[in-house]
C-alpha cells in the first residue's frame, strides 16, 4: 500500500545549524502537509503544498514539494531550542481524504 | 475561536470500565478525526465524520464505538479495552473531507491508561 517515509527519523543539530529534512512517497500526491508535535504535546499544522515544485517560507522553515509530487523537503535555517519537536509529514491515500502519516522525525537541539 | 477541545485530559480504566471520551469544536468544521496515538509514533487513523456521518472506519475493533451528535462535537465510547489500547487519544477537525486544503486542527488529546 502506499506509504509516507521520512528521513532521518532523529535529528541531533547544534544551535545555529541548518539541516534538512526528507518526504518520500511510494505514489505521487496530490498534495503534502507538514505538522509539528512538541514533546507532550499533539500534532500542530504546518504547511500544505499543492503544486509541483512549490516552495513556502515560513520565517527560518522552508518547505518545497517535488515536481514529480512524490517528495517534499523541510530546510530548517539557523536552529534554534525552540524547534525542538516531531516533524510528521502527511499525504492523502491514493486519491482519499485519509491522511496517512510518515513516521516523523524527531529533532533535538544542542544548545 | 480556533481551538478543538478534549476531555478528559487523562483517563485511566479498567477493561470491564465503559467510559467516553468527548471532543467539542467551534470552528464550523464539518469533518472530525479520530485518531490513535503509540509513544513514538505517528497518528494513526481510527474514524472519520464527515458532515456528521461516519465515513471511514480503519477496521476498529468494535470496542470502541464513535459518535457525532452534532457537527460541533465528537465522542469516542469504550467498553471492554485491552491494556494495549493505551495510548494517546487524539481528535482532529478540518473544514472539510477532501484531497484539498483540508488541515486538520488537533485537539490535545485524552492520554488513556487501560489496566
Amino acid at each position: 500500500g502506499q506509504q509516507v517515509m521520512q528521513i532521518p527519523q532523529y535529528q541531533h543539530v547544534q544551535e545555529g545549524e541548518d539541516f534538512t529534512t526528507y518526504c518520500n512517497s511510494s505514489t505521487t500526491l496530490s498534495n503534502i502537509q507538514w505538522y509539528k508535535q512538541r514533546p507532550g504535546g499533539h500534532p500542530v499544522f504546518l504547511i500544505q503544498l499543492v503544486k509541483s515544485g512549490e516552495v513556502k517560507k515560513q520565517k527560518r522553515l522552508t518547505f518545497q514539494f517535488g515536481e514529480a509530487k512524490k517528495n517534499s523537503s523541510l530546510h530548517i535555517t539557523a536552529t534554534q531550542t525552540t524547534d525542538v519537536g516531531t516533524y510528521f509529514c502527511a499525504g492523502p491515500l491514493g486519491g482519499s481524504e485519509k491522511l496517512v502519516f510518515g513516521k516523523g522525525m524527531k529533532l533535538t537541539v544542542n544548545p | 475561536d480556533t481551538e478543538v477541545t478534549q476531555t478528559p485530559k487523562h483517563l485511566v480504566m479498567g477493561m470491564t470500565n465503559k467510559k467516553s471520551l468527548k471532543c467539542e469544536q467551534h470552528m464550523g468544521h464539518r469533518a472530525m478525526y479520530w485518531y490513535k496515538q503509540k509513544a513514538k509514533k505517528p497518528p494513526e487513523l481510527m474514524f472519520v465524520y464527515s458532515y456528521e456521518k461516519l465515513s471511514i472506519n480503519e477496521s476498529v475493533p468494535s470496542r470502541f464505538s464513535p459518535e457525532c451528535p452534532n457537527s460541533s462535537l465528537l465522542n469516542l465510547h469504550l467498553h471492554a479495552l485491552q491494556p494495549e489500547d493505551s495510548a494517546l487519544y487524539l481528535c482532529a477537525s478540518s473544514q472539510f473531507v477532501g484531497l484539498y486544503y483540508n488541515e486538520q486542527f488537533f485537539g490535545p488529546g485524552t492520554r488513556l491508561t487501560v489496566l
